[in-house]
């Protein structure tokens, strides 16, 4: 059974840079079939697709946070990763990891990790 | 941006009605829609893709419809579980989201 865990920092400072790492277990992400990805959802309020990253090594990127946000997989270890630079309280959010499965060329993301709540304060 | 609308923001509802939200996107966007049911402290669960595909282990009662740009999730018979908020999301160019649906008890 597939299963997503997400880990990192639950407070980090203003300006600071965010990391968070996605452990993925059950299923190895350089499966060509899956693209792996970060979603967010700030307390209270709905999801925002943050980014995605392909086996490949291909990312896509949330066009409000581009200039902000790099993503990387370790193969070795079964993991993606997420770095959000600049931050604000504006990024304080639960994150959440997830699995996009295609579906005629389609894409929904059918396994989501539990999030991690992220707290930008000083 | 393709941006996403969805309505009602929340509606009551008892054990058994029939519930219908829409979601309605700022362009186009063929058959590539989600739907997502969230509960209170846990992460979205998929229940319908490509607009009307069921995901395995979701319950019949659910049914999705639309193309373009309106579409439609009903579930047939409310059941105690189904009480949650309802998230659609596009995914013709890159991924947006609904503002949410919350389903509360009536």
């Amino acid at each position: 059974q597939l299963q997503l865990q997400e880990s990192g920092p639950g407070l980090v400072r203003p300006s600071e840079t965010l990391s968070l790492t996605c452990t993925v277990s059950g299923g190895s992400i350089s499966n060509s079939s899956y693209y792996w990805g970060w979603i967010r959802q700030p307390p209270g309020k709905g999801l925002e697709w943050v980014g995605n990253i392909y086996y490949s090594g291909s990312t896509s990127y949330h066009p409000s946070l581009k200039s902000r946000v790099s993503m990387s997989m370790d193969t070795s270890k079964n993991q993606f990763s997420l770095k959000l630079s600049s931050l604000t309280a504006a990024d304080t959010a639960l994150y959440y990891c997830a699995r996009f499965v295609v579906v005629v060329a389609a894409t929904a993301n059918d396994c989501w990790g539990q999030g991690t709540l992220v707290n930008v304060s000083s | 941006d393709i941006q996403m609308t969805q309505s009602p923001s929340s509606l009551s509802a008892s054990v058994g009605d029939r519930v219908t939200i829409t979601c309605r996107a700022s362009q186009n966007i063929r058959s590539y829609l989600n739907w997502y049911q969230q509960k209170p402290g846990r992460a979205p669960k998929l229940l319908i893709c490509v607009a009307s595909r069921l995901h395995s282990g979701v319950p019949s009662r659910f049914s999705g419809s639309g193309s373009g740009t309106d579409f439609t999730l009903t579930i047939s018979s409310l059941q105690p579980e189904d009480f949650a908020t309802y998230f659609c999301q596009q995914s013709y160019s890159m991924w947006t989201f609904g503002q949410g649906t919350k389903v509360e008890i009536k």
